[in-house]
């Protein structure tokens, strides 16, 4: 079975900071995806960036980039010139290729609530 | 813009009442969407996999008889509560992805936060 960790429940981070996000991950396949949202107070989920497991490149968006150690099993993500805007939560989650077509499930870590203060 | 749109946002009903939510894929046809259920604080727990046209797939421990799901169409999922009771006041997010590449992100709807009363 797959899990992901974020241990971190909160963080708290001056404004124009950069910060990092821990996420770990355990599965014993070879192809799987990683995926960052945000999920503000108001509730939506908004998909941040990704990361597969045979990108040899770490993924960059913008002010996010994922700092990717595969043989480390982990992917954090870093939030570059932090913003007011940028308080709420985080959610890793993870993606399997499965071989039930269409059953491709995210399975999400803990989350860390992500506080920026001016 | 939205490319999955949930309605409604807020319930507010009685005990025992059934509730319909609506999912919907705006710009791409899903035939898998998934709904989960967030309780405060915590972290998104899936309940389901819709298949457009089969049966839905349920986790462990979810009941069936009380969520029902019908995905009648590659562009509608629905997840009715039946007989809604306190217990299931929670809030409830469904998600569509396009199919192909395992690089492809779950789009989410806006969440429908259910109050039983």
């Amino acid at each position: 079975a797959q899990k992901i960790t974020q241990t971190q429940p909160g963080m708290f981070v001056q404004e124009k900071e950069a910060v990092t996000l821990d996420c770990t991950y355990d599965t014993s396949d070879q192809s799987y995806g990683l995926f960052w949202y945000k999920q503000p107070s108001s509730g939506e989920m908004i998909f941040l960036i990704y990361q597969g497991s045979y990108d040899e490149q770490n993924a960059t968006e913008g002010r996010y980039s994922l700092n990717f150690q595969k043989a480390r099993k982990s992917a954090n993500l870093v939030i570059s010139a932090s913003q007011l805007g940028d308080s709420a939560m985080y959610f890793c989650a993870m993606r399997e290729v499965s071989i039930i077509q269409g059953a491709q499930k995210l399975v999400f870590g803990q989350g860390t609530r992500l506080t920026i203060n001016p | 813009g939205a490319v999955v749109s949930q309605h409604p946002s807020r319930v507010i009903c009685k005990s025992g009442t059934s509730v319909k939510i609506e999912c919907r894929s705006l710009d791409f046809q899903a035939t898998t969407m998934f709904w989960y259920r967030q309780f405060p604080k915590q972290s998104l727990m899936l309940m389901a996999t819709s298949n457009e046209g089969s049966k839905a797939t349920y986790e462990q421990g979810v009941e069936k008889d009380k969520f029902l799901i019908n995905h009648a169409s590659l562009t509608l999922s629905t997840l009715t509560v039946t007989s809604a009771h306190p217990e299931d006041s929670s809030f409830y997010i469904c998600s569509a992805t396009r199919e192909g590449r395992l690089s492809q992100p779950q789009h989410f709807g806006d969440g429908t936060r259910l109050s039983i009363l």
